[in-house]
């Protein structure tokens, strides 16, 4: 069936440093890419997301990688912040219109 | 980004007794609207999609008559747990997707349900 894997399901990163999570998707029909961020006891939050017809979109820290050929896209988030300290989810937009997540990963940025 | 409004965002309640949660888009009509539950620590878990103005769609394994699904209006959907047990405790969240195009889909803040 449908399935995105996401890696790394944690992640600590010094405050500055940049922070990259991957996820594979197996849905080659799968045509929009979007990235939540989701604090303690909250719902997630789209922080950007990306469409097939593109391989790159970037806003101010925040930008995300999409190789349609491998099926894998990525976030990068640069001069990480403690404020970016969540857990993040990716997601692919099955052909029947759902949105398969993947596992979720915990960031924690040091001060 | 699109406003979606999620009440209550807690509820505790006796065993046996059914809850209703409310989840209403703010400034865009929602022709879709999809209902997550989430357990510590995972995944969100999609339980069912609605449609406005038709039957919710259950994800195999999800009891409709037990997490009852309305979608009478474009702005309005809510999930009734039926005759609530500890193990429906968690926390659920919807999203909404605007129009029959539309891709973005925008989340509520949850809610948090305990049963004892």
């Amino acid at each position: 069936g449908e399935n995105v894997e996401q890696h790394p399901s944690t992640l600590s990163v010094q405050e500055g440093d940049s922070a990259v999570i991957k996820c594979t998707y197996s849905d080659s029909a799968s045509n929009y890419f979007p990235w939540y961020k989701q604090e303690l006891g909250k719902g997630p939050q789209l922080i950007i997301d990306i469409r097939s017809n593109v391989g790159e979109k970037k806003d101010q820290r925040i930008a995300v990688t999409l190789n349609k050929t491998a099926k894998h896209f990525s976030l990068h988030i640069t001069e990480t912040q403690p404020e970016d300290s969540a857990v993040y989810f990716c997601a692919a937009k099955s052909q029947g219109g759902k949105l398969i997540f993947g596992q979720g990963t915990e960031l924690s940025v040091k001060p | 980004g699109a406003v979606v409004s999620q009440h209550p965002s807690r509820v505790i309640c006796k065993s046996g007794t059914s809850v209703k949660i409310e989840c209403r888009s703010l400034d865009f009509q929602a022709t879709t609207m999809f209902w997550y539950r989430q357990f510590p620590k995972q995944s969100l878990m999609l339980m069912a999609t609605s449609n406005e103005g038709s039957k919710a769609t259950y994800e195999q394994g999800v009891e409709k008559d037990k997490f009852l699904i309305n979608h009478a209006s474009l702005t309005l959907s809510t999930l009734t747990v039926t005759s609530a047990h500890p193990e429906d405790s968690s926390f659920y969240i919807c999203s909404a997707r605007e129009g029959a195009r539309g891709t973005e889909a925008f989340f509520g803040q949850g809610t948090r349900l305990t049963v004892v």
